[in-house]
């Protein structure tokens, strides 16, 4: 069974810049949750989609957003990049229903702005 | 807001020494307790979720339990490839998930 993908692995962009990642969920899985991590931070919740609609929502600004598909997959944009979003950027699927958070994640985009 | 703290912050054992983590927390209206283990450039691997005080859940090696304000994950005779960074987040009324900062692991053969 293939795991979570997400694309692309590395991305290096300019502030001020916007940015698209994509995350495709293990098969059969509905929810799909979004994570920034950086050494200071660590890991923080973005948000989570379940059946297209965002369903959670951490604390973070308004320049980031995210949308799911029909299909589950799942897309996370960040607009009017600045240098303190170079992060790891994590998704995870599970199956869905109540919301849980036993997920299984991707291996990341690596996220640098310059 | 939601507070996860865990310690050590870093561990180094030797091959079989026995240890425990700690991760203690602050939530409103817990809904489930979550354990990861995350290796070097990987994202997090799902170990455990725990409910309510006094559960207790177990894994090869690894065994976490959980009270009403902390929650630990014993260690058992480790080996060198239970090395990894240990995660402890919580689920609060609300759903949304909190992270602690991670417990470094190294064993050492």
């Amino acid at each position: 069974k293939a795991g979570v993908t997400q694309t692309p692995r590395y991305l290096i962009k300019t502030r001020g810049q916007q940015v698209t990642l994509s995350c495709s969920p293990i098969s059969g899985h509905r929810s799909v949750s979004w994570y920034q991590q950086t050494p200071g931070q660590g890991l923080q919740f973005l948000f989570e989609y379940f059946s297209e609609t965002q369903r959670n929502k951490g604390n973070f600004p308004g320049r980031f957003s995210g949308r799911q598909f029909s299909n589950s997959r799942s897309e996370m944009n960040v607009s009017t990049l600045e240098l303190g979003d170079s992060a790891l950027y994590l998704c995870a699927s599970s199956f869905g229903g109540q919301p849980t958070y036993e997920q299984y994640f991707g291996p990341g985009t690596r996220l640098t702005v310059t | 807001e939601d507070q996860v703290t865990q310690s050590p912050e870093a561990l180094r054992l030797q091959e079989g020494e026995s240890s425990s983590l700690n991760c203690s927390y602050t939530v409103s209206g817990l809904r489930g307790l979550f354990w990861y283990r995350q290796d070097p450039g990987k994202g997090p691997e799902f170990l455990f979720t725990l409910y309510s005080a006094g559960e207790e859940k177990e894994k090869e090696r690894l065994k976490a339990t959980l009270t009403k304000k902390e929650s630990f994950l014993h260690i058992t005779a480790p080996k060198p490839e239970d090395s990894a960074t240990y995660l402890c987040a919580v689920q609060d009324g609300n759903n949304r998930l909190a992270f602690g900062k991670g417990n470094q692991v190294v064993v050492i053969p």
